[in-house]
């Protein structure tokens, strides 16, 4: 049982450039979440998706598109990366209204120069 | 930019003593609480949580405490253990059922 997986770990970028962080997860569960952790800092909410087909915004959405592509994927978009998001980011789901039951991925760690 | 870890507070603590981790939260509309445990190179584990209409719950080592007219949560590790060592946040949620993270403590376990 694999739970949440994020993919890629690792990714360096280039300011300007854009790239898609993959997250999916195999519990069937309804909600997913992206974060952002920075340095020494708790996570962050950017965008969630309550139930397949809606996408709302979090804390922090600005500079940042996401997709869910069906009850498994969650993909978060940088579509002009820029120093600013350089980060570790967190995709997490959950049963819709469970709120003991967030799972969360290992992360992946984006530095944009 | 930010460097790694100066604004997280740091608990010192000898293996085998208790520790205790404090958090202030934000939302007075807040009702449920979470505590978590993350390790280098991971996401966050669930610990324990408690409800708005709690004062105490103890689970196995660790026991939260809520203090809701100061809005404050705080965890207990009894017998602390070197897997211990890890940063910890509390997390508050209110009735949209988005989790919202306070800021973390950074414990470490002396041998």
């Amino acid at each position: 049982n694999a739970g949440v997986t994020q993919t890629p770990k690792f990714q360096v970028l280039k300011t300007g450039q854009s790239m898609t962080l993959q997250c999916a997860q195999d519990m069937n569960h309804n909600s997913m979440y992206w974060y952002r952790q920075d340095p020494g800092m708790g996570l962050r909410l950017i965008y969630y998706s309550a139930s397949e087909g809606t996408t709302d915004k979090g804390e922090v959405p600005n500079g940042y598109n996401v997709s869910r592509l069906n009850k498994r994927e969650f993909s978060l978009r940088l579509e002009s990366a820029a120093p600013s998001q350089t980060s570790v980011y967190f995709c997490a789901s959950s049963e819709y209204r469970d709120r003991r039951g967030y799972t969360f991925g290992s992360g992946t760690r984006l530095t944009v120069v | 930019g930010e460097s790694v870890g100066l604004h997280l507070p740091t608990l010192s603590v000898q293996e085998g003593d208790n520790s205790i981790i404090n958090c202030a939260y934000s939302n007075s509309a807040s009702d449920y609480f979470i505590w978590y445990k993350q390790e280098s190179g991971k996401g966050p584990q669930f610990i324990i949580d408690i409800r708005s209409n709690m004062d105490k719950r103890q689970g196995q080592r660790v026991t939260v405490l809520l203090n809701k007219t100061v809005k404050h949560l705080s965890l207990q590790i009894a017998a602390t253990q070197p897997g211990d060592s890890a940063v910890y946040f509390c997390a508050e949620m209110d009735s949209s059922y988005k989790l919202i993270f306070g800021s973390g403590t950074r414990l470490l376990v002396r041998p």
